[in-house]
């Protein structure tokens, strides 16, 4: 079936300082991936997404590109704020099914 | 003028209870989920509704009962809560059916059974 896997956190990086987060995937389909976040007591946001390979999602500063080559879809930030500090998802979904499959999360903390 | 509207936000009951969680969203989509949330933070699909009608039905014990009376609202009823019940439980809703459609998210309800 289809599955996402993101790196193990928690991430705990320093203000401005370059942030990767790592997803891969597998999929039967041929999926749209995104990324969504959570802060603290809330619930989620689409932070951004691809639907086909080679698209490059962006917002607020982080970028993903979809790898098909790869099955990858990291994020990416240059210079990362304290109020980025959240878990991150990475989820795809496949067309034709409604179901978004979610990676674990990743847990990022930046200290000022 | 919230997209997707839960309530209650936190509930705290004790096992054995029966309790409701509500969800609305004045988006005007077609489609609309529930989902779990563990106290690890890994995010599982329960069920999905679409146009009133049920497209998804995940492996849930059949203790859980969504209900929707029309397409803007998507409630779940949980009979016999027992302690592995305890999580996060978040309403989504999209547009339609599609792969490439964006899920928007209500703010969770936190439930707690004691």
């Amino acid at each position: 079936g289809d599955s996402v896997t993101q790196m193990e956190g928690p991430v705990t990086l320093s203000e401005e300082a370059f942030l990767t987060i790592n997803c891969t995937y597998t999929a039967t389909g041929y999926p749209s991936l995104f990324w969504y976040v959570q802060y603290p007591g809330e619930g989620l946001q689409l932070l951004l997404k691809a639907t086909k390979a080679d698209d490059k999602g962006s917002n607020k500063g982080f970028e993903a590109t979809y790898r098909k080559e790869t099955t990858s879809f990291h994020l990416e930030k240059g210079s990362v704020q304290v109020s980025d500090s959240a878990v991150y998802f990475c989820a795809l979904r496949t067309r034709g099914s409604e179901k978004l499959v979610f990676g674990k999360g990743t847990k990022l903390t930046v200290n000022p | 003028d919230t997209a997707v509207s839960q309530t209650p936000k936190y509930l705290v009951t004790q096992m054995g209870n029966d309790k409701s969680i509500k969800c609305e969203q004045n988006l005007g989509h077609d489609t609309m989920y529930w989902y779990k949330q563990d106290s690890k933070k890994f995010l599982k699909i329960m069920f999905s509704y679409n146009n009133k009608e049920l497209i998804i039905n995940e492996t849930v014990p059949n203790r859980f009962s969504p209900k929707s009376p029309d397409k803007a609202h998507l409630n779940l009823h949980i009979n016999s809560l027992e302690l592995g019940d305890s999580a996060v439980y978040f309403c989504a809703s999209s547009p339609g059916r599609g792969g490439e459609e964006t899920q928007y998210f209500g703010p969770g309800t936190r439930l707690l059974v004691l």
